[in-house]
């Protein structure tokens, strides 16, 4: 059971080029949800999900952009890298509201020069 | 929107002793739920505790319990019989009826042997 896969592990973007983050969950489920870590600030939420077709921005989605064309796949793409885009993204899943619990990919470590 | 403040950005406790986390939150819905992460050096977050905001009583998950405050909006972590294991990041989050999940900035916990 492989839960919430996330690729690349690492990346280094020079200013001004673009890429995807790819996030797949296996567990069928409805909501899926991507967060930027930055030291010392939590987990800001960037977009989420609730199901195939739907998407809605967070906290921060300023410079990113996803999509949900299947339940499996929630993909994150950067226009036009920024510095301050150097964070630590995480891709996370959930079941339904009720069951409350977030299962995380195992991060992806993106720094833009 | 909601918020979640940690108000201490590094703990430590001795092997064996107990230690209490703090966190409050804002928010003006009534139907929310509550979390403990716990992230390691490895960043993969992981559940400690949930509690439903319309049970009053505390969630207890064997050496991990919660001091639910709803009045207060308050919402610690108490870790009795600390083990060299506990030490992480932890982070307090709100689940609101948006289905969006809000994070603390997270508290570092130290264990002494």
């Amino acid at each position: 059971n492989a839960g919430v896969t996330q690729t690349p592990k690492f990346r280094i973007l020079k200013i001004g080029q673009s890429m995807t983050l790819q996030c797949a969950q296996d567990m069928n489920h409805n909501y899926m949800y991507w967060y930027r870590q930055d030291p010392g600030m939590g987990l800001k939420l960037i977009y989420y999900s609730v199901g195939a077709g739907i998407t809605d921005k967070g906290e921060v989605p300023n410079g990113y952009n996803v999509s949900r064309s299947t339940t499996e796949d929630f993909p994150l793409r950067l226009e036009l890298a920024a510095p301050s885009q150097t964070s630590v993204y995480f891709c996370a899943s959930s079941y339904r509201r009720q069951a409350g619990e977030l299962f995380f990919g195992e991060g992806s470590r993106l720094t833009v020069l | 929107a909601q918020t979640v403040t940690q108000s201490q950005p590094e703990m430590s406790v001795q092997e064996a002793e107990t230690v209490t986390l703090s966190c409050t939150y804002d928010t003006s819905e009534s139907d929310y739920y509550l979390f403990w992460y716990k992230q390691p050096p490895s960043r993969q977050m992981i559940l400690v505790i949930r509690q439903e905001a319309y049970k009053q009583q505390n969630a207890t998950e064997n050496r991990f319990s919660v001091n639910f405050q709803k009045a207060a909006k308050s919402f610690s972590l108490k870790i009795s019989d600390s083990q060299l294991g506990d030490a992480a990041m932890y982070f307090c989050a709100s689940l609101s009826r948006r289905n969006q999940f809000y994070f603390g900035t997270g508290t570092s916990l130290t264990v002494i042997p």
